[in-house]
């Protein structure tokens, strides 16, 4: 049982360019998530899911895209990255049943 | 607006020295309140859920209660290991995403 797993851990990209963040959860839960974390800014919601082939703006979209084509995965998408996405980017995946959300360990996403 | 203020930002104990961490929190209808570890480069952890004020939890040297307005997380006797950022969230007032509003963390450090 891994929990919440994320790919890449660490990536540098150059400003213009495309990746994507791959999410996996193995709890089977319903719910998932993407947040970015900025120093002194704590955590940042980006989009969610509320379930297979559903997803949701949450407060800091712009930039991003997501998608849930599996229950189990969310891939967070940047079309063309920026330096102010440069950040921490976590998943979280959650029940539904409650609100408590179990966390992926992060990727560290550097943007030049 | 959902809002979660965590005081102080920064907190450092020689190990033995009690202590607490305030979470302060403006919510419509609160529907728990969430207290995270956070370790250097790794993602939150789950520590505790508060339902009602009144209400306390406990692991270890930990001790987490929940008024009406705020949280604290006390520290007896800690010990270096407890050396991480604390981070407490609660619930949107969206309940449809099932969604938390983190505060910005407190920072501990423990020295031997």
């Amino acid at each position: 049982n891994a929990g919440v797993t994320q790919t890449p851990k660490f990536r540098v990209l150059k400003t213009g360019q495309s990746m994507t963040l791959l999410c996996a959860q193995d709890m089977n839960h319903e719910y998932m998530y993407w947040y970015r974390q900025d120093p002194g800014m704590g955590l940042r919601l980006i989009h969610y899911s509320v379930g297979e082939g559903t997803t949701a703006k949450g407060e800091v979209p712009d930039g991003y895209n997501v998608s849930r084509l599996k229950k189990q995965n969310f891939l967070l998408g940047l079309e063309s990255a920026a330096p102010s996405q440069t950040s921490v980017y976590f998943c979280a995946s959650s029940p539904g049943t409650s609100y408590e959300q179990y966390f992926g360990p992060g990727t560290r996403l550097t943007v030049t | 607006e959902d809002q979660v203020t965590q005081s102080p930002e920064a907190l450092r104990l020689q190990e033995g020295e009690s202590s607490s961490l305030n979470c302060s929190y403006t919510v419509s209808g609160l529907r728990g309140l969430f207290w995270y570890r956070q370790d250097p480069g790794k993602g939150p952890e789950f520590l505790f859920t508060l339902y009602s004020a009144g209400e306390e939890k406990e692991k270890e040297r930990l001790k987490a209660t929940l008024t009406k307005k705020e949280s604290f997380l006390h520290i007896t006797a800690p010990k270096p290991e407890d050396s991480a950022t604390y981070l407490c969230a609660v619930p949107d007032s969206d309940t449809g995403r099932r969604a938390l509003t983190f505060g910005s963390g407190t920072r501990l450090q423990v020295q031997p």
